[in-house]
């Protein structure tokens, strides 16, 4: 396994511009999650994929911000008209659909600052 | 709602000190739960799991025993390293094999030689 990758590592923006991150889960993972995490805040659960559907969305996530996952593969994370309150690290992670419990391995996250 | 409480940070120790992390949690059913450690600079890892109560689980040298009686699943190691130094997150699976992780806020562990 070469891990959960995600790009770009850091993205500067002003408020008011969209922005898009993009996640690689780990070979064959069925499973794919993104998280938001705060400033001294553990990760908070924003949605997930079980391939290319998205079968659940957090209250968290605002019209603002979109999903996507096609073919089941890489993902994607667009938030619009940006907000200083979206400055965060972004988290993705992903699991394999193999038993009760999977473990979730995350990637490196996705700094995001907006002045 | 479904939530973790873990002991406020930051811990500081000695080499070779025990180390304790509290953690609880509030839920309903029967969740999974989790331990996993954030390193500096690097992504989230898992440490150790445990499914179903009275299960422990460990791993370099960490344990923590799941115990439904006190909602508890406390992180131990008898004797800690400058390398353990990390974030430590406590966690739960809310709905087993949906396996979305509520996450406590985290514990700072600074271990001086």
């Amino acid at each position: 396994d070469t891990g959960v990758s995600q790009n770009p590592r850091h993205k500067i923006t002003k408020r008011g511009q969209n922005v898009t991150f993009r996640c690689d889960p780990i070979s064959e993972h069925n499973r794919l999650y993104w998280y938001r995490q705060t400033l001294g805040q553990g990760p908070e659960f924003l949605t997930y994929f079980q391939n290319e559907a998205q079968l659940e969305k957090s209250r968290l996530l605002s019209d603002r911000f979109s999903a996507e996952r096609p073919k089941g593969s890489f993902s994607t994370l667009e938030i619009q008209r940006t907000e200083q309150g979206d400055s965060a690290m972004y988290l993705c992670a992903s699991s394999r659909l193999a038993e009760v419990t999977d473990t979730q391995y995350f990637g490196p996250g996705t700094r995001l600052t907006v002045l | 709602g479904d939530s973790v409480t873990q002991m406020e940070g930051p811990v500081t120790l000695s080499e070779e000190a025990f180390l304790t992390i509290n953690c609880t949690y509030t839920a309903t059913g029967y969740p999974s739960l989790f331990w996993y450690v954030q390193y500096p600079g690097e992504g989230l890892q898992l440490l150790l799991k445990a499914t179903k109560a009275d299960d422990k689980g460990s791993n370099k040298g960490f344990e923590a025993t799941y115990r439904k009686e006190t909602t508890s699943f406390h992180l131990e190691k008898g004797s800690v390293q400058v390398s353990d130094s990390a974030v430590y997150f406590c966690a739960l699976s809310k709905w087993g094999s949906q396996g979305n992780l509520i996450f406590g806020k985290g514990t700072k562990l600074s271990v001086k030689p």
